[in-house]
């Protein structure tokens, strides 16, 4: 049930966009999305559920296709504090618990 | 603003040890889970409670057993200890006030075990 994330890593200057994708084999309810720094605890970002509400972060955006049981997250003019390691987890319809991703290793240089 | 707490924050063991790992969350939060990170990996969720009572589990070993408390607190127990238990281990709570789907759940900083 892990959903696959893709790409794996990334390399960004400041000031550039990057898309992650999280792809699920499994109808969903909703998906999260979490930025996590080294050794820290996994913060969160957004939150999609199915029917196309959002909510989460102001400067981040993201998508949710439920038939193609897929979601993107948009980071646009990156930043420095951008870099770390972004998870999705999803919510499976009938799941009780959220499954995370493969997880993107982004890395924002000056 | 409050936040989950974790204690210990580290913890070293010996194989065959026991260890107990200690979440409190979010004041008003009823909801709370507990996860599994190995190097370079996702979390792995193990198991939650809602309101005092087992909600799901995961991947959680039969060493390892765990128990929500009248004030909302949560104790992970760890038996047997391996070598390959040495992981981080999160907390995260949400409110409950919404279906589980719906909700942000959030980390603590989580407790770095070791084992020796």
């Amino acid at each position: 049930q892990q959903p696959v994330q893709s790409p794996q890593a990334v390399i960004l200057r400041e000031g550039e966009d990057a898309v992650i994708n999280c792809s699920s084999s499994k109808a969903l309810y909703s998906v999260h999305w979490y930025r996590q720094k080294h050794g820290e605890a996994p913060v969160f970002l957004m939150i999609l559920l199915k029917g196309g509400e959002q909510k989460g972060h102001e400067k981040i955006s993201a998508s949710f296709n439920e038939k193609k049981q897929q979601s993107s997250l948009y980071l646009t003019a990156s930043q420095l504090s951008y870099s770390g390691t972004y998870f999705c987890g999803t919510w499976g319809l009938g799941a009780n618990n959220l499954f995370f991703g493969t997880g993107t290793r982004l890395t924002v240089i000056p | 603003a409050a936040g989950v707490i974790q204690s210990p924050r580290h913890l070293i063991k010996e194989k065959r040890e026991t260890a107990t790992l200690k979440c409190y969350p979010i004041p008003r939060h009823d909801t709370v889970y507990w996860y599994q990170q190995g190097p370079g990996q996702d979390p792995q969720f193990l198991i939650s409670f809602y309101e005092k009572m087992q909600s799901d589990k995961g991947s959680i070993p039969d060493r390892f057993s765990a128990q929500q408390f009248s004030d909302y607190h949560s104790e992970l127990n760890m038996s047997s200890l391996e070598l390959g238990d040495s992981a981080l281990y999160f907390c995260a709570s949400s409110p409950g006030l919404a279906g589980e789907q719906e909700e942000t759940q959030y980390f603590g900083p989580g407790t770095r075990l070791l084992v020796l």
